[in-house]
């Protein structure tokens, strides 16, 4: 079984200052884990994935995360928010088993203040 | 673009009716999925296809039936509408299931 859960359903931060959202995951498997993010109307939109290659992930739009497997934790940061950051959005676990169906977490609405 | 379609992208019906969502998978995706997203809800899973036929199913109604054809679009019935039904619903498709997902635009189901 895989499970995902986001801390926090909301985060309003300044624009300029830090971005963090919270994944934290559990599978029975070695996980790929996702970040899609959802800007309002539309569909989701890879940010970033990670595939068991490096433990730090480089996405688009600045945004990175960390695998880190002691904790299970797949947190999304941003070193610097953009009034354009403010979407939602979704972290996503997916295995080779399971029929490889992903399980996506409640999402976190990401605000930004100017 | 993600270049999976999504059609139409409104749809305004009225409750006990019946409609058909379709979905067009980006080239070369084998998986197509079915998400409903609402605002009390969320982003809710429905159902797998993987080159035409059933892998995962979730919190898929019995009124709601989904397939995938041979040229791998899919089709989403939604029969006996409900005021809840109201909701966006997006495809996704993927090469394989434990890729990434890459969605379309959504259609906006609005049942009065």
């Amino acid at each position: 079984a895989q499970s995902v859960t986001q801390l926090g359903s909301h985060v309003s931060v300044s624009e300029g200052a830090l971005v963090l959202l919270r994944c934290n995951y559990s599978s029975s498997v070695p996980p790929y884990l996702f970040w899609y993010v959802q800007y309002p109307n539309q569909g989701l939109q890879l940010l970033l994935k990670y595939t068991s290659a490096a433990t730090l992930v480089k996405g688009i739009n600045g945004f990175e995360a960390e695998f880190k497997k002691s904790e299970t934790s797949f947190h999304l940061t941003k070193p610097s928010a953009h009034m354009r950051d403010a979407a939602e959005y979704f972290c996503a676990v997916s295995s080779n088993t399971n029929a490889g169906k992903s399980t996506f977490g409640d999402g976190t609405t990401l605000t930004v203040k100017p | 673009d993600s270049g999976v379609t999504q059609t139409p992208k409104h749809l305004i019906t009225a409750t006990g009716q019946r409609v058909t969502l379709r979905c067009s998978p980006r080239s070369g995706d084998l998986s197509v999925y079915w998400y409903q997203q609402s605002l009390d809800q969320g982003l809710q899973f429905l159902i797998q296809y993987y080159n035409g036929e059933e892998r995962a199913k979730g919190n898929i109604l019995e009124r709601f039936s989904a397939q995938q054809f041979p040229d791998l679009h899919s089709e989403l019935n939604l029969s006996s509408l409900e005021l809840g039904d109201s909701a966006l619903y997006f495809c996704a498709s993927s090469v394989q299931g434990h890729n990434e997902q890459f969605f379309g635009p959504g259609t906006r189901l609005t049942v009065l």
